[in-house]
């Protein structure tokens, strides 16, 4: 199975400011890498596919990159309504596993 | 607008059985793959099993591999989670997902319902 490591688990900063997550693969995953946001009581929302590509309606500050075994996932200008749970996802290989998640908070 | 909503979800003792439905609106199910991801209370999500738009391919998680099974029926827009055995480790919020893609190893995980709970003890 690929193991899907997240950093950091949690994370707090101020509103405006750039915060990127790392998920590192315990295999090569080509660009088989999505990101979610889950809020407390929903369940989770792409916003993030094939690495970079936005998902429909997802604001524009949120970005993606990486390739291979590692994957970087950014907030520019942090908001208030981004605090949540984020978490990487891979398909490379089946079974499709998720990464531990990193809590994102406002200061 | 799509809408995915879970049902079935129930307490049952360890070692008996259950099914989720699922039911899909407002998008041409038929040409989608779908999935089943969970959650236990506190933790990450987790993924369960997967099927293909034309029911050709499952996939299933090592935890419950020998235990589930998925399947789906296009012409009422329904996916169905079989759990057999259950243990208080499947304890968890069960979601219905549908995939980007027609195969379920497109992994895009783009709708989800709002879970339905599934309590073993």
């Amino acid at each position: 199975d690929i193991q899907l490591t997240q950093s950091p688990s949690s994370l707090s900063a101020s509103v405006g400011h750039r915060v990127t997550i790392t998920c590192q693969a315990s295999q090569h995953t080509s660009n088989s890498i999505n990101w979610y946001q889950q809020k407390p009581g929903k369940p989770p929302k792409l916003l993030i596919y094939d690495a970079s590509n936005l998902n429909v309606g997802v604001p524009s500050r949120f970005f993606g990159g990486g390739f291979g075994t590692e994957f970087t996932f950014t907030i520019n200008s942090l908001q208030p309504e981004d605090v949540a749970m984020y978490y990487c996802q891979q398909y490379a290989l089946l079974p499709l596993t998720f990464g531990g998640g990193t809590k994102v908070e406002i200061e | 607008e799509v809408q995915v909503v879970e049902s079935g979800g129930a307490p049952v003792q360890p070692g008996r059985s259950l099914r989720l439905s699922c039911a899909v609106s407002g998008s041409r199910f038929y040409e989608y793959g779908m999935h089943w991801v969970r959650q236990a209370p506190g933790k990450g999500p987790e993924w369960v099993a997967g099927i293909s738009w034309n029911s050709g391919e499952t996939g299933y998680g090592d935890s419950v591999k020998g235990r589930f099974i998925i399947s789906r029926d296009n012409a009422k827009n329904s996916l169905y989670l079989q759990m057999y055995s259950l243990r208080s480790e499947d304890t968890a919020l069960y979601f219905c997902v549908k995939d980007q893609g027609s195969s379920f190893t497109s992994g895009a995980f783009d709708i989800w319902g709002q879970g339905t709970m599934v309590a073993v003890s």
